[in-house]
Protein backbone atom coordinates (compact mmCIF):
# COMPACT_ATOMS: atom_id res chain seq x y z
CA UNK A 1 0.00 0.00 0.00
CA UNK A 2 0.89 3.71 -1.08
CA UNK A 3 2.38 5.56 2.20
CA UNK A 4 3.01 9.43 2.50
CA UNK A 5 6.48 10.36 1.26
CA UNK A 6 8.66 12.58 2.77
CA UNK A 7 12.21 14.27 0.65
CA UNK A 8 14.54 14.98 1.44
CA UNK A 9 15.37 12.03 3.60
CA UNK A 10 18.04 13.60 5.36
CA UNK A 11 19.26 17.58 5.52
CA UNK A 12 22.15 19.25 6.35
CA UNK A 13 22.22 23.10 6.91
CA UNK A 14 24.42 25.89 8.17
CA UNK A 15 22.92 28.19 10.88
CA UNK A 16 20.84 31.30 9.15
CA UNK A 17 20.23 28.94 6.28
CA UNK A 18 17.35 28.08 4.81
CA UNK A 19 15.55 24.59 4.56
CA UNK A 20 11.97 23.13 2.56
CA UNK A 21 10.65 19.99 3.37
CA UNK A 22 8.35 18.15 1.18
CA UNK A 23 5.19 15.92 2.44
CA UNK A 24 3.39 13.83 -0.63
CA UNK A 25 0.68 12.54 1.36
CA UNK A 26 -0.87 9.05 0.93
CA UNK A 27 -3.44 9.20 -2.34
CA UNK A 28 -6.89 10.53 -1.41
CA UNK A 29 -5.72 11.66 2.12
CA UNK A 30 -6.85 15.69 2.11
CA UNK A 31 -5.73 16.13 5.43
CA UNK A 32 -1.85 16.79 6.31
CA UNK A 33 0.24 17.70 9.76
CA UNK A 34 3.96 18.35 10.18
CA UNK A 35 5.26 17.14 13.43
CA UNK A 36 8.97 17.91 15.02
CA UNK A 37 10.76 14.92 17.29
CA UNK A 38 13.85 16.01 18.77
CA UNK A 39 16.42 13.71 20.12
CA UNK A 40 14.88 11.61 22.36
CA UNK A 41 11.67 13.31 22.72
CA UNK A 42 8.26 12.54 21.76
CA UNK A 43 6.65 14.53 18.59
CA UNK A 44 5.14 17.52 19.00
CA UNK A 45 2.91 19.29 16.51
CA UNK A 46 3.44 22.22 14.49
CA UNK A 47 0.90 22.42 12.12
CA UNK A 48 -1.83 21.11 9.87
CA UNK A 49 -3.99 21.60 6.71
CA UNK A 50 -7.31 20.33 5.41
CA UNK A 51 -8.51 20.77 1.79
CA UNK A 52 -5.29 23.37 1.31
CA UNK A 53 -6.36 25.60 4.52
CA UNK A 54 -4.65 25.86 7.50
CA UNK A 55 -6.79 23.68 9.89
CA UNK A 56 -4.72 23.50 13.58
CA UNK A 57 -1.70 25.47 14.44
CA UNK A 58 0.34 23.59 17.92
CA UNK A 59 4.09 25.04 18.54
CA UNK A 60 5.15 26.00 15.19
CA UNK A 61 7.98 29.14 15.24
CA UNK A 62 7.48 32.07 13.88
CA UNK A 63 10.17 31.35 11.32
CA UNK A 64 8.37 28.34 10.25
CA UNK A 65 6.06 28.27 7.62
CA UNK A 66 3.61 25.91 5.78
CA UNK A 67 1.45 25.38 2.87
CA UNK A 68 -0.67 22.72 1.40
CA UNK A 69 -0.77 22.92 -2.55
CA UNK A 70 -3.89 21.94 -5.17
CA UNK A 71 -2.29 18.20 -5.55
CA UNK A 72 -2.62 17.60 -1.71
CA UNK A 73 1.21 17.57 -0.93
CA UNK A 74 2.70 20.67 1.94
CA UNK A 75 6.10 21.75 2.26
CA UNK A 76 7.16 23.16 5.59
CA UNK A 77 9.43 26.29 4.85
CA UNK A 78 12.25 26.65 8.01
CA UNK A 79 13.98 29.70 8.01
CA UNK A 80 17.41 31.79 9.73
CA UNK A 81 17.64 28.28 11.19
CA UNK A 82 19.38 27.59 14.45
CA UNK A 83 21.03 24.85 16.00
CA UNK A 84 18.16 23.95 18.12
CA UNK A 85 16.18 23.20 14.64
CA UNK A 86 18.04 19.72 14.86
CA UNK A 87 15.21 17.04 14.68
CA UNK A 88 13.26 14.81 12.61
CA UNK A 89 10.14 16.59 11.03
CA UNK A 90 7.37 13.97 10.98
CA UNK A 91 4.57 14.38 8.22
CA UNK A 92 1.00 12.32 8.39
CA UNK A 93 -1.69 12.22 6.31
CA UNK A 94 -5.65 11.27 6.93
CA UNK A 95 -8.62 11.04 4.61
CA UNK A 96 -11.73 12.71 5.72
CA UNK A 97 -13.12 9.37 6.18
CA UNK A 98 -10.50 8.50 8.69
CA UNK A 99 -9.87 11.91 10.18
CA UNK A 100 -8.59 10.34 13.91
CA UNK A 101 -6.20 8.34 12.56
CA UNK A 102 -3.14 9.44 10.89
CA UNK A 103 -0.53 7.56 9.07
CA UNK A 104 2.99 8.81 9.79
CA UNK A 105 5.38 9.38 6.58
CA UNK A 106 9.67 8.36 7.46
CA UNK A 107 10.49 11.71 8.33
CA UNK A 108 13.25 13.98 6.85
CA UNK A 109 16.13 14.22 9.64
CA UNK A 110 17.45 17.77 9.39
CA UNK A 111 21.03 18.71 10.88
CA UNK A 112 21.88 22.10 11.82
CA UNK A 113 25.72 22.95 12.12
CA UNK B 1 -4.94 20.74 29.59
CA UNK B 2 -4.77 17.45 27.76
CA UNK B 3 -1.34 15.14 28.34
CA UNK B 4 -0.19 11.60 28.04
CA UNK B 5 1.93 10.02 30.89
CA UNK B 6 4.08 6.73 29.93
CA UNK B 7 5.82 5.88 33.38
CA UNK B 8 8.11 3.13 32.20
CA UNK B 9 11.27 4.90 29.98
CA UNK B 10 12.52 1.57 29.33
CA UNK B 11 11.28 -1.60 29.82
CA UNK B 12 14.01 -4.99 29.58
CA UNK B 13 12.15 -7.85 29.44
CA UNK B 14 13.98 -11.69 27.93
CA UNK B 15 12.04 -12.99 24.57
CA UNK B 16 9.64 -15.17 24.87
CA UNK B 17 8.23 -13.04 27.80
CA UNK B 18 5.14 -11.20 28.47
CA UNK B 19 5.10 -7.75 28.42
CA UNK B 20 2.85 -4.76 28.79
CA UNK B 21 3.73 -1.10 28.06
CA UNK B 22 1.98 1.68 30.45
CA UNK B 23 0.11 4.56 29.18
CA UNK B 24 -2.33 6.70 31.07
CA UNK B 25 -3.83 10.31 29.76
CA UNK B 26 -5.54 13.13 30.91
CA UNK B 27 -8.09 14.82 28.91
CA UNK B 28 -11.58 17.40 30.02
CA UNK B 29 -13.02 15.92 26.37
CA UNK B 30 -13.53 12.40 25.34
CA UNK B 31 -10.20 10.88 22.90
CA UNK B 32 -9.30 8.66 20.37
CA UNK B 33 -6.68 6.43 21.48
CA UNK B 34 -3.58 5.40 19.57
CA UNK B 35 0.32 2.83 20.24
CA UNK B 36 2.69 3.97 17.56
CA UNK B 37 6.16 1.80 17.28
CA UNK B 38 9.49 3.67 16.12
CA UNK B 39 12.11 1.25 15.47
CA UNK B 40 15.60 2.93 15.01
CA UNK B 41 16.42 5.65 12.32
CA UNK B 42 12.61 5.05 11.39
CA UNK B 43 8.82 6.92 10.87
CA UNK B 44 6.26 5.99 13.47
CA UNK B 45 4.09 3.21 12.22
CA UNK B 46 0.82 2.64 13.59
CA UNK B 47 0.09 -0.67 16.06
CA UNK B 48 -3.23 -0.04 17.00
CA UNK B 49 -5.92 2.53 17.95
CA UNK B 50 -9.63 2.59 19.97
CA UNK B 51 -12.09 5.18 18.39
CA UNK B 52 -15.43 3.13 20.50
CA UNK B 53 -16.91 0.10 20.92
CA UNK B 54 -14.72 -3.07 22.38
CA UNK B 55 -12.46 -1.65 24.91
CA UNK B 56 -10.05 -4.78 23.95
CA UNK B 57 -8.50 -3.95 20.49
CA UNK B 58 -5.75 -6.11 18.67
CA UNK B 59 -3.45 -4.74 16.15
CA UNK B 60 -0.62 -5.58 14.34
CA UNK B 61 2.57 -7.60 14.92
CA UNK B 62 0.25 -9.67 18.12
CA UNK B 63 0.13 -6.72 20.18
CA UNK B 64 -3.41 -5.50 22.07
CA UNK B 65 -4.42 -2.97 24.23
CA UNK B 66 -7.36 -2.37 26.63
CA UNK B 67 -8.99 0.91 27.32
CA UNK B 68 -10.10 1.54 30.78
CA UNK B 69 -12.03 4.88 31.11
CA UNK B 70 -12.23 5.13 34.68
CA UNK B 71 -8.92 4.55 34.73
CA UNK B 72 -7.97 6.85 32.02
CA UNK B 73 -5.76 4.17 30.94
CA UNK B 74 -4.62 2.22 27.32
CA UNK B 75 -1.58 -0.12 28.34
CA UNK B 76 -0.43 -2.24 25.63
CA UNK B 77 0.39 -5.77 25.62
CA UNK B 78 1.86 -8.77 23.87
CA UNK B 79 2.23 -12.03 25.26
CA UNK B 80 5.10 -13.75 24.13
CA UNK B 81 8.11 -10.66 22.72
CA UNK B 82 10.46 -11.23 20.26
CA UNK B 83 13.89 -9.94 19.62
CA UNK B 84 12.16 -8.08 16.60
CA UNK B 85 9.98 -6.38 19.02
CA UNK B 86 12.82 -4.00 20.19
CA UNK B 87 11.50 -0.55 19.12
CA UNK B 88 10.21 2.90 21.33
CA UNK B 89 6.47 2.57 21.80
CA UNK B 90 4.52 5.87 21.51
CA UNK B 91 0.95 6.02 23.56
CA UNK B 92 -0.90 9.14 21.38
CA UNK B 93 -4.66 10.31 22.13
CA UNK B 94 -6.51 12.67 19.83
CA UNK B 95 -9.52 14.61 21.07
CA UNK B 96 -12.29 14.23 19.95
CA UNK B 97 -13.33 17.99 19.13
CA UNK B 98 -12.01 20.28 16.42
CA UNK B 99 -8.62 20.02 17.05
CA UNK B 100 -6.42 18.07 14.48
CA UNK B 101 -3.27 17.40 16.49
CA UNK B 102 -2.02 14.24 18.21
CA UNK B 103 -0.93 14.72 21.78
CA UNK B 104 2.10 11.93 22.15
CA UNK B 105 3.44 10.40 25.92
CA UNK B 106 7.24 10.32 26.01
CA UNK B 107 7.73 6.89 24.69
CA UNK B 108 8.91 3.60 25.91
CA UNK B 109 11.62 1.98 25.00
CA UNK B 110 11.26 -2.04 24.64
CA UNK B 111 14.43 -3.74 24.81
CA UNK B 112 13.99 -7.62 24.32
CA UNK B 113 16.99 -9.62 25.48
CA UNK B 114 18.32 -13.42 24.03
Amino acid sequence: AAGVIQSPRHLIKEKRETATLKCYPIPRHDTVYWYQQGPGQDPQFLISFYEKMQSDKGSIPDRFSAQQFSDYHSELNMSSLELGDSALYFCASSPWTEQETQYFGPGTRLLVL
Amino acid sequence: AQSVTQLDSQVPVFEEAPVELRCNYSSSVSVYLFWYVQYPNQGLQLLLKYLSGSTLVKGINGFEAEFNKSQTSFHLRKPSVHISDTAEYFCAVRLMDSSYKMIFGSGTRLLVRP
